[in-house]
């Protein structure tokens, strides 16, 4: 089945630098990839769609300039979190999903749990 | 965002009982989705429901999209300790632009 990988799963920062996780589609070609966010004992929420070769969409109250997302190939997105504050600790995950099906489901990665200190 | 109402929020049983959960919207999606996430890791697929009324089984989990498309449920049957997790529902509209989730179930299983 579809894997996508995400990398680190871990990483600690310090306040006020930039740290950027990896989301990969290993063995399809993903032209949109999400990214969510998860806070302790809560939902996913979506925080923005990643699409290849133009500028994600971002969903109401998350600021792009913050979380800079790129999709520079068809297997791989990636999410920066800039300037980062002890506030941005949290869980975030990707998914992709087979391009051209009219319904299909959402392949997640591992996640990555960002702390920063 | 816009989330599914899922119910029950947490549940705690003995193995080998039957588990239940839920979850409804007020808006109508093409494909519900069942994910099963552990601590520090992605939500993994269960179950993916297409069409109105289907029911779909995976091992001892059977999953149905409901007749309205405004829900579906999630049974477990014969719980065992590795049922353990947070159970998530989702709800997705067109080729996965829309996809929203569930709060989760916290299922706990006592041995």
């Amino acid at each position: 089945g579809a894997v996508v990988s995400q990398h680190p799963s871990r990483v600690i920062c310090k306040s006020g630098t930039s740290v950027k996780i990896e989301c990969r589609s290993l063995d399809f070609q993903a032209t949109t990839m999400f990214w969510y966010r998860q806070f302790p004992k809560q939902s996913l929420m979506l925080m923005a769609t990643s699409n290849e070769g133009s500028k994600a969409t971002y969903e109401q109250g998350v600021e792009k300039d913050k979380f800079l997302i790129n999709h520079a190939s068809l297997t791989l997105s990636t999410l920066t979190v800039t300037s980062a504050h002890p506030e941005d600790s949290s869980f975030y995950i990707c998914s992709a999903s087979y391009p051209g099906r009219a319904n299909t489901e959402a392949f997640f990665g591992q996640g990555t749990r960002l702390t920063v200190v | 965002g816009q989330q599914l109402n899922q119910s029950p929020q947490s549940m705690f049983i003995q193995e080998g009982e039957d588990v239940s959960m839920n979850c409804t919207s007020s808006s109508i999606f093409n494909t519900w989705l069942w994910y099963k996430q552990e601590p520090g890791e992605g939500p993994v697929l269960l179950i993916a429901l297409y069409k109105a009324g289907e029911l779909t089984s995976n091992g001892r989990l059977t999953a149905q999209f409901g007749i309205t498309r405004k829900d579906s449920f999630l049974n477990i049957s014969a719980s065992i300790p590795s049922d353990v997790g947070i159970y998530f529902c989702a709800g997705q509209k067109y080729n996965n632009n829309d996809m929203r989730f569930g709060a989760g179930t916290r299922l706990t299983v006592k041995p």
